[in-house]
Parts: C-alpha cells; sequence; structure tokens
C-alpha cells in the first residue's frame, strides 16, 4: 500500500512570508508526527497528533508554528513570517494508535525541504 | 523527557559486527527504545524496537540492561549498504527524544 507521502517536496520561501505542509499518513494510522531536521543534525520532535487532538504542543518551535490534523487523516503545519531559522527538513510519520505502554513503529515520509530567503 | 547520547561516527569494514551505544540515564517507566536507519535525503526506516532484556529480528539485535540507562544497537555482518545515520529514539506516546545520531561508514 502507499506510504507517508508529503508535499510539497521542496518549498523556497521569503522571509517573512507563511507555508503550510502537508501530511498524508498510512491508512488506517491514526497516530501522526511532525519532526524537523536542520542541515547535519538530528531530528527534532515537533508535535504528536492521537487522531485529531494534540494532547501536548510544546515541542513546536515558537508561536509562528501551528499544527492541525483534520478527519484523523490528513495534518498541515503552517510556518507563520518565516524567518531563515526554520530553513530545514520536515519530516511527517504515522503509526497505529499509540497509549501509555503501547508504541508502534512509525512510517516517515521524505520529508520537505523548506528554504527560507 | 529522557536525553539520549549517542557516538557521533563509527568505522567498520565489511563483514563486521557494529555495535552502536546509547545512553538514556533519565528514561522513564513506560518508554520504549527504538532505533531508526536513515540514508541521505530520506525519512528514517524502522530497524528495531525493545523494553527490556533483548530483542532480535532479521537485521539487528537490541541488548538493554536490567537499568535501561543505556541500549546497544548490534547489525551482524554489516555490508557497504548499512553505511547510513543511525537514531536512538527514547519515549513513547507524545514523549518523544530522538538522539543526534550515529553515522556508521562501512569501508570494503
Amino acid at each position: 500500500g502507499a506510504g507517508v507521502s508529503q508535499s510539497p517536496s521542496n518549498k523556497v520561501t521569503e522571509k517573512g512570508k507563511d507555508v503550510e505542509l502537508r501530511c498524508d499518513p498510512i491508512s488506517g494510522h491514526t497516530a501522526l508526527y511532525w519532526y524537523r531536521q536542520s542541515l547535519g543534525q538530528g531530528l527534532e520532535f515537533l508535535i504528536y497528533f492521537q487522531g485529531n487532538s494534540a494532547p501536548d504542543k510544546s515541542g513546536l518551535p515558537s508561536d509562528r508554528f501551528s499544527a492541525e490534523r483534520t478527519g484523523g487523516s490528513v495534518s498541515t503545519l503552517t510556518i507563520q513570517r518565516t524567518q531563515q531559522e526554520d530553513s530545514a527538513v520536515y519530516l511527517c510519520a504515522s503509526s497505529l494508535e499509540e497509549g501509555l505502554g503501547v508504541f508502534y513503529e512509525q512510517y516517515f515520509g521524505p520529508g520537505t525541504r523548506l528554504t527560507v530567503t | 523527557l529522557a536525553k539520549t547520547t549517542q557516538p557521533i561516527s563509527m568505522d567498520s569494514y565489511e563483514g563486521q559486527e557494529v555495535n552502536i551505544t546509547c545512553s538514556h540515564n533519565n528514561i522513564a517507566t513506560n518508554d520504549y527504545i527504538t532505533w531508526y536507519q536513515q540514508f541521505p535525503s530520506q525519512g528514517p526506516r524502522f530497524i528495531i524496537q525493545g523494553y527490556k532484556t533483548k530483542v532480535t529480528n532479521e537485521v539487528a539485535s537490541l541488548f538493554i540492561p536490567a537499568d535501561r540507562k543505556s541500549s546497544t544497537l548490534s547489525l551482524p555482518r554489516v555490508s557497504l549498504s548499512d553505511t547510513a545515520v543511525y537514531y536512538c529514539l527514547v519515549g513513547g506516546y507524545y514523549k518523544l527524544s530522538f538522539g543526534a545520531g550515529t553515522t556508521v561508514t562501512v569501508r570494503a
């Protein structure tokens, strides 16, 4: 079946503009994650959705970042008034339903490479 | 949130066993330990996951001591195609912490 897809694959934007990144998880996966990977760096966890709700948004780097998920499927990560330090690869992953004491492997998408000029 | 520490890089030769250790001193009771592999320009790919003791699958083994403050990923008989970055992930549910990654370079 289809894996996790993300769009766009590449996005170049000017400083100060808003951008919206999209993630389509694997069908049936209720858990969805967003990560950020700066050049040559590890993965920074941003936010997790269980269904349409995010229990903890403290991983988002600033209030310019927001994320939503509708219909328990597609998720969008929005960055307002982009800054050059926002340049990174944004990765989305999905998995089966999570819970305390239950943790499934995550399937990652190919990422969106964001460049802020 | 568990802080994870792993070596920056490791070199090996084809056919050798590679062991990568991840330290996670403040791991929580409900946290799992998961390892991922990442090739350039791709998303990470799941390798193995464990909670305690030893787990083995067709590609790797994961050793977790009783105190769970560290874990060791073992890759048997590596090949050139195993050259990649390996990440340790500690946590579960919505509290996750990735290590900075270990670049493993396999030489002929």
